[in-house]
């Protein structure tokens, strides 16, 4: 089954420092999306790219996207304390058939003060 | 709004023992999903539903039943209890896919200790 892989798991970075992270992926999709998890709670949905959208920005996040190498990277600027927390990509296979989203096994960012 | 609420929020356990978990959401969301989520291993979707009355497996169903009587009801059951289903559980939900899944909302999640 399709999933996600983020790559690097793990990620630690000082305040104000930019934090990178990628998700690739194994089949065609029709979306790709990327949900932040604060430790003990639930994800909250970040950003949703389309297969036919190459790069997208919500506020300090930008997020591309490239189906040739079915690979999609999230980029935090600017990072602040706050944004401590896993980051999770999650996919949607072309005719899936299966009304799901194939999450990864989520990157841990750490943001130092 | 309260959005896609969990009950309980942690609940122990004995082996054999059973349990519902009770998923609500107050955005009129059709789909509705349940997923364990276990250290190192992401998400997984145990079972998911598309509509009132209607419910599917996902990627790990073993041992897990759901139902949707309401649209705003998913609940999750766990007949007898195994140790293996020590986990947190998350309750989604979301629109009908238009061109792919749209947004997921999740809950805050269910801890769950099956000693």
């Amino acid at each position: 089954s399709q999933q996600g892989e983020e790559d690097p798991q793990a990620l630690s970075i000082q305040e104000g420092e930019n934090a990178t992270m990628n998700c690739s992926y194994k089949t065609s999709i029709n979306n790709l999306q990327w949900y932040r998890q604060n430790s003990g709670r639930g994800l909250v949905h970040l950003i949703l790219i389309r297969s036919n959208e190459r790069e997208k920005h919500s506020g300090r996040l930008r997020v591309t996207l490239d189906t040739s190498k079915k690979s999609s990277s999230l980029l935090i600027t600017a990072s602040r304390a706050a944004d401590t927390a896993s980051y999770f990509c999650a996919t949607d296979a072309v005719n899936g058939g299966n009304n799901r989203l194939a999450f990864g096994k989520g990157n841990q960012v750490v943001v130092i003060p | 709004n309260a959005g896609v609420t969990q009950t309980p929020k942690f609940r122990v356990l004995k082996t054999g023992q059973s349990m519902t978990l009770l998923c609500a959401q107050d955005m009129n969301h059709e789909y509705m999903y349940w997923y364990r989520q276990d250290p190192g291993m992401g998400l997984r979707l145990i079972h998911y539903s598309v509509g009132e009355g209607t419910t599917a497996k996902g990627e790990v169903p073993d041992g897990y039943n759901v139902s949707r009587l309401k649209k705003q009801n998913f609940l999750l059951g766990l007949e007898s209890a195994a140790p293996s289903q020590t986990s947190v559980y998350f309750c989604a939900s979301s629109r009908p896919p238009t061109s792919g899944m749209e947004t997921q909302y999740f809950g805050p999640g269910t801890r769950l200790l099956v000693l």
